[in-house]
């Protein structure tokens, strides 16, 4: 079964500073991956995702993530935080069966 | 706005009750999803419905049950509510079933059980 690691509960980072957030998948097959967020009392909202067609994905409100097939991750980057950026985020494995997410990490943001 | 509604955005109640959550999806979705989400053990997969018929079962409870409606509808039946079953419920759907579906969350239901 697809099962997905985020690895950091919590993140911080200044504003205007690199953001980096980790996962790491596993599957014996090739895999559908997603980057979730979710602000404050909202659902989540999917900010991009990966179904093989390339390797570097783009997503909303600058974040990308990159397709590591031989260190079997999928981290979420944003060159340049912002305030607005802070929520928690979940990377999430999609199988025949739905998604499985990650634990979720919590992004803060230090002014 | 995802296209996704829930109801009602809040319920209390108390242990031993029973309470129903509709969601309805997105206009054209197939296949709707339920999750939980507590502090202590994240977001988790409920159950999955796909045109009205059971597609896939997550970590749910026997004392939690759903259903799909022919209008594409759908319930999730929480009953002999314990403390613990005190979570946010998101309701999820995607046009098809398959993990490379994104799937679109509605705002949740927040239960808290006294």
């Amino acid at each position: 079964a697809q099962s997905v690691t985020q690895l950091g509960s919590h993140v911080s980072v200044s504003e205007g500073a690199l953001v980096l957030l980790r996962c790491n998948y596993s599957s014996s097959v090739p895999p559908y991956l997603f980057w979730y967020v979710q602000y404050p009392n909202q659902g989540l909202q999917l900010l991009l995702k990966y179904t093989s067609a390339a390797t570097l994905v783009k997503g909303i409100n600058g974040f990308e993530a990159e397709f590591k097939k031989s260190e079997t991750s999928f981290h979420l980057t944003k060159p340049s935080a912002h305030m607005s950026d802070a929520a928690e985020y979940f990377c999430g494995g999609g199988g025949a069966d739905g998604l499985t997410f990650g634990k979720g990490t919590h992004l803060i943001i230090q002014p | 706005d995802s296209g996704v509604t829930q109801t009602p955005k809040h319920l209390i109640t108390a242990t031993g009750q029973r309470v129903t959550l509709r969601c309805s999806p997105r206009s054209g979705d197939l296949s709707v999803y339920w999750y939980q989400q507590s502090l202590d053990q994240g977001l988790q997969f409920l159950i999955q419905y796909y045109n009205g018929e059971e597609r896939a079962k997550g970590n749910i409870l026997e004392r939690f049950s759903a259903q799909q409606f022919p209008d594409l509808h759908s319930e999730l039946n929480l009953s002999s509510l314990e403390l613990g079953d005190s979570a946010l419920y998101f309701c999820a759907s995607s046009v098809s079933t398959g993990g490379i579906y994104e799937q679109y969350f509605g705002p949740g239901t927040r239960l808290t059980v006294t």
